[in-house]
């Protein structure tokens, strides 16, 4: 498996502010993801997070509002901008070892007040 | 339009008894059937996942079962115990391959004693 952890865990931010959160994977993968989840909900792919490239984002995702960094193959961030309290919710990210199975980090809890 | 759908939402089962959580996919492209774990305040742990050659696969108290021409594959805990209850999410994907899973809505275990 893979061991993937995130900063902040959990953080309030104030409405019209930035945050951006940290994704490490202990090895390098080849590919790196972030969801979105609300609370008692499924996921939502926000973007595949490409290495030396941008990133490839899901309907409803722009990277004005969410752009997405990946400097090498062991790391990434995503920037939720300009932040309402719609996008309080949980921001998760994932890596992709071998050739298919799907590891997540801990999670990211955002509220914006 | 959502690929994977699963059943039921929410499930209660007695200790000792066996939980069993249904999926089915639409798309015939995909070929990896992955099963997460997610306890409250956790990201998703990779549990169990399946290809289309088997039609069962077993690992511990944890079984998949798959019925290809069905396109359908479902999730079986046996002997569940309180320490099961979390919620359940299948997925699919297309092996190998860079495209993300796709994620069923989740069902709520409550494992009762």
């Amino acid at each position: 498996s893979a061991v993937i952890s995130q900063k902040p865990s959990r953080d309030i931010c104030q409405r019209g502010t930035s945050l951006t959160i940290q994704c490490q994977v202990d090895s390098q993968v080849t590919m790196m993801f972030w969801y979105r989840q609300q609370p008692g909900q499924s996921l939502t792919l926000i973007a595949t997070a490409n290495q030396g490239s941008e990133a490839t984002y899901e309907s409803g995702f722009v990277i004005d509002k969410f752009p997405i960094s990946r400097p090498n193959l062991t790391f990434s961030t995503l920037t939720v901008s300009n932040m309402s309290p719609e996008d309080s919710s949980i921001y998760l990210c994932s890596a992709k070892r071998g050739l298919d199975e799907q590891y997540f980090g801990p999670g990211t809890r955002l509220t914006v007040t | 339009q959502q690929q994977v759908k699963q059943s039921p939402q929410s499930l209660i089962v007695q200790k000792g008894g066996i939980s069993i959580i249904n999926c089915a996919y639409e798309n015939t492209a995909f070929d990896y059937f992955p099963w997460y774990q997610q306890f409250p305040g956790k990201g998703p742990a990779l549990l169990i996942a399946i290809r289309p050659d088997v039609s069962e696969k077993k690992e511990g108290r944890f079984t998949i079962s798959f019925n290809k021409s069905a396109k359908q594959f479902s999730l079986h805990i046996m002997d569940s115990q309180p320490g099961d209850s979390a919620t359940y999410f299948c997925a699919a994907s297309i092996s190998p391959g860079n495209t993300p899973l796709v994620f069923g809505k989740g069902t709520r275990l409550s494992v009762i004693a």
